[in-house]
């Protein structure tokens, strides 16, 4: 049974850096194809995806975030950690961690790729 | 920037068949941008329905179903509940990095 949950400050200030911890059970981030990903939704507005690492360590950021954020991953903890920079209010959301995996299907000779569980999400609000 | 485009909103009547779709700005949407779609109703986390175009979770009714129609990703909805109200949300892949659509409102009405 896979299972994810969000912790982290509720509350940051502009200009400060969040750091956000997904701890999970019922993967491990060191099987192959693996990975988890990190997506935050604000007040009424749709999903944002934020970034992503894998198994292998592979990391990928979201283009128009990537100087901004950093994920990393400690596997003996089940833990993966993201942290953005300089916040602002308009990073007001709710952050989600979901887990992640790829895996080549030989009978359709196809790859296969998805999200599947998330967590239940944290809800970070930048103000002063 | 690449943007993932998804109709805002669209009503169906309960019992009916619905057909959401989702696009890319950079061309024609194919099995290798590894459609998946989500539900998510107020509230709530998303719920993952369907992957790598027309793959079903094991919890996924089957009444969802995933496609590639037109150039564009499609998630056909048949026998519509009205528990299936809800945001549904497209993801697709650009050679590891991730997108989302903007969502589609469905109204069961």
């Amino acid at each position: 049974q896979i299972t994810l949950k969000e912790s982290g400050p509720t509350l940051v200030k502009p200009t400060q850096t969040l750091t956000l911890t997904c701890t999970f059970s019922g993967f491990s981030l060191s099987t192959s194809g693996v990975g988890v990903g990190w997506i935050r939704q604000p007040p009424g507005k749709a999903l944002e995806w934020l970034a992503l690492i894998y198994w292998n360590d592979d990391k990928r950021y979201s283009p128009s975030l990537k100087s901004r954020l950093t994920i990393t991953k400690d596997t003996s903890k089940n833990q993966v950690v993201l942290t953005m920079t300089n916040m602002d209010p308009v990073d007001t959301a709710t952050y989600y961690c979901a887990h992640s995996k790829y895996y080549y299907d030989s009978s359709g000779s196809v790859w296969i790729y998805y999200f599947d569980y998330w967590g239940q999400g944290t809800l970070v609000t930048v103000s002063s | 920037q690449t943007v993932v485009t998804q109709e805002p909103s669209l009503t169906v009547s309960p019992g009916g068949t619905v057909t959401l779709t989702c696009a890319s700005s950079t061309g024609a949407v194919t099995s290798g941008y590894y459609p998946n779609w989500f539900q998510q109703k107020p509230g709530q986390a998303p719920r993952a329905l369907i992957y790598s175009t027309s793959n079903k979770h094991s919890w996924t009714p089957a009444r969802f179903s995933g496609s590639l129609l037109g150039g564009k990703a499609a998630l056909t909805l048949s026998g519509v509940q009205p528990e299936d109200e809800a945001e549904y949300y497209c993801l697709l892949y650009y050679g590891g990095a991730v997108v989302f659509g903007g969502g589609t409102k469905l109204t069961v009405l």
